[in-house]
C-alpha cells in the first residue's frame, strides 16, 4: 500500500524562526492536500495542490508541490504561537473515498 | 459557517459493551467518513459511506464495526463489542465531493 511519511517528526521552533515540513510518498499522487490539528482539537483543510511543481501561499504560509508529484513541502516563514499544532499531509491516489494522512509534524513555538 | 458536529463529545464504556458514535455531517454534503486517532498517532482512515453504502473501508474497519445513516442529518457509527484497543479519538468528517473534508470535534471514546 501507500507509504507516507513525513519529516520531521516533531520540530520546537523559538517565535519568529521559519518552519518547515516535507511529505514523501512512495507513488506518484494526483493530488495532495495539507490539515492541521491543534492540541487538542481536529484536523482543519489548508489546501489542495494538483498541479505538477504548484507553489500556493497563504499569508505566511507556503505549499509546494513537486514536479514528480511524489512529494510536498509546508514552510511557514516566521512562525507564531498560533501556529503550535500537527501539519499532516494526505496525498490522494485518485479514488474518491479516503484520505491517508501522513505521519504528522509537531510544530511547537515558544516565544 | 456550516460545520460538522459528533456527539458524545466524551464516550466511556465497559470491554465488551456496544457504543454508537454520532455525527451531523454538513447538511449539502453527499460523502460521510469515519476516521480514528489513537492518542499521539496519525488519524487513520476506518470507512467511507455514499449513496446510502459503503463505498470503502480500511483493515482496521472489521465485522465489530457498522455505519448507517438513518435518516436525512445523522450519520452513526457503530462498534458492537469495544476492546480496550478501541479508545481512541473517533472522527466524523463529510465532503461535498471534491475531495476536501471537513472534520467534526470527534467523540474520544474511552474502553475501561
Amino acid at each position: 500500500g501507500q507509504q507516507v511519511m513525513q519529516i520531521p517528526q516533531y520540530q520546537h521552533v523559538q517565535e519568529g524562526e521559519d518552519f518547515t515540513t516535507y511529505c514523501n510518498s512512495s507513488t506518484t499522487l494526483s493530488n495532495i492536500q495539507w490539515y492541521k490539528q491543534r492540541p487538542g482539537g481536529h484536523p482543519v483543510f489548508l489546501i489542495q495542490l494538483v498541479k505538477s511543481g504548484e507553489v500556493k501561499k497563504q499569508k505566511r504560509l507556503t505549499f509546494q508541490f513537486g514536479e514528480a508529484k511524489k512529494n510536498s513541502s509546508l514552510h511557514i516563514t516566521a512562525t507564531q504561537t498560533t501556529d503550535v499544532g500537527t501539519y499532516f499531509c494526505a496525498p490522494d491516489t485518485g479514488t474518491a473515498s479516503k484520505l491517508t494522512f501522513g505521519t504528522g509534524t509537531r510544530l511547537q513555538v515558544t516565544l | 459557517e456550516p460545520e460538522v458536529t459528533q456527539t458524545p463529545s466524551h464516550q466511556v464504556t465497559q470491554m465488551g459493551q456496544e457504543v454508537i458514535l454520532r455525527c451531523v455531517p454538513i447538511s449539502n454534503h453527499l460523502y460521510f467518513y469515519w476516521y480514528r486517532q489513537i492518542l499521539g498517532q496519525k488519524v487513520e482512515f476506518l470507512v467511507s459511506f455514499y449513496n446510502n453504502e459503503i463505498s470503502e473501508k480500511s483493515e482496521i474497519f472489521d465485522d465489530q464495526f457498522s455505519v448507517e445513516r438513518p435518516d436525512g442529518s445523522n450519520f452513526t457509527l457503530k462498534i458492537r463489542s469495544t476492546k480496550l484497543e478501541d479508545s481512541a479519538m473517533y472522527f466524523c468528517a463529510s465532503s461535498e465531493g471534491a475531495r476536501v473534508q471537513y472534520f467534526g470535534p470527534g467523540t474520544r471514546l474511552t474502553v475501561t
